[in-house]
């Protein structure tokens, strides 16, 4: 199992905000990194957050990182339908000496 | 704009190797950045596998340390996954990465990856 935890799920309505959660340790989140990844039915993983709480060029200001102690989260504004994916947290390990993700989350827009 | 696509077998049988390349365009290996490995099973999460640096330097995720070679051709802009005796256990959706890393005399540490192939499926069977 990953050693970094996510909510398996969470749903919302069209508009609403959603803040997805990622726990991990010191060994990881707490001293390093976190990007967020956005994973579309049947497609590969898209870059969504970079260095905590940086958008690569194109992705909308909707979404927002942060990072506090051993702790990361990735909040969505204007739920769109279009979010409706499986979004995972990840960032190096440094006892592990492994890039490492998170168990992943579903959001569903109601 | 950057594409990576990736190219193997479909079908590998139990305890064979596994081989994969990825071809990159739009950028040119040899002028930095890590490029990795990603694979994840039917309907699981995503687990590193491991990423190479146009130097060749390799850095593998130790849980399939064992098996894994990366390679570069940066003549050919492309680089290569091999996983020696394959299970069932690695039938999975194989994505190639561009990674980046935060590297001071201490260690190189793996930031994220924003470019990604679209992912090839290989199924481990007899």
């Amino acid at each position: 199992q990953s050693v970094l935890t996510q909510p398996p799920s969470v749903s919302a309505a069209p508009g609403q905000k959603v803040t997805i959660s990622c726990s991990g340790s010191s060994s990881n989140i707490g001293n390093n990194y976190v990007s967020w990844y956005q994973q579309l039915p049947g497609t590969a993983p898209k870059l969504l957050i970079y260095d905590n709480n940086k958008r690569p060029s194109g992705i909308p200001d909707r979404f927002s990182g942060s990072k506090s102690g051993t702790s990361a989260t990735l909040g969505i504004t204007g739920l769109q339908t279009g979010d409706e994916a499986d979004y995972y947290c990840g960032t190096w390990d440094s006892s592990l000496s492994a890039y490492v993700f998170g168990t992943g989350i579903k959001v569903t827009v109601l | 704009q950057v594409q990576l696509q990736e190219s193997g077998p479909g079908l590998v049988k139990p305890s064979e190797t596994l081989s994969l390349t990825c071809a990159v365009s739009g950028y040119s290996i040899s002028r930095g950045y890590y490029w990795g490995w990603i694979r994840q099973p039917p309907g699981k999460g995503l687990e590193w596998i491991g990423s190479i640096y146009h130097s060749g330097s390799t850095y593998y995720n130790p849980s399939l340390k064992s098996r894994v070679t990366i390679s570069v051709d940066t003549s050919k802009n492309q680089f290569s996954l091999k996983l020696s005796s394959v299970t069932a256990a690695d039938t999975a959706v194989y994505y190639c990465a561009r990674g980046s890393a935060s590297v001071n005399i201490a260690a190189t540490r793996l930031i994220g990856f924003d470019y990604w192939g679209q992912g090839t499926l290989v199924t481990v069977s007899s």
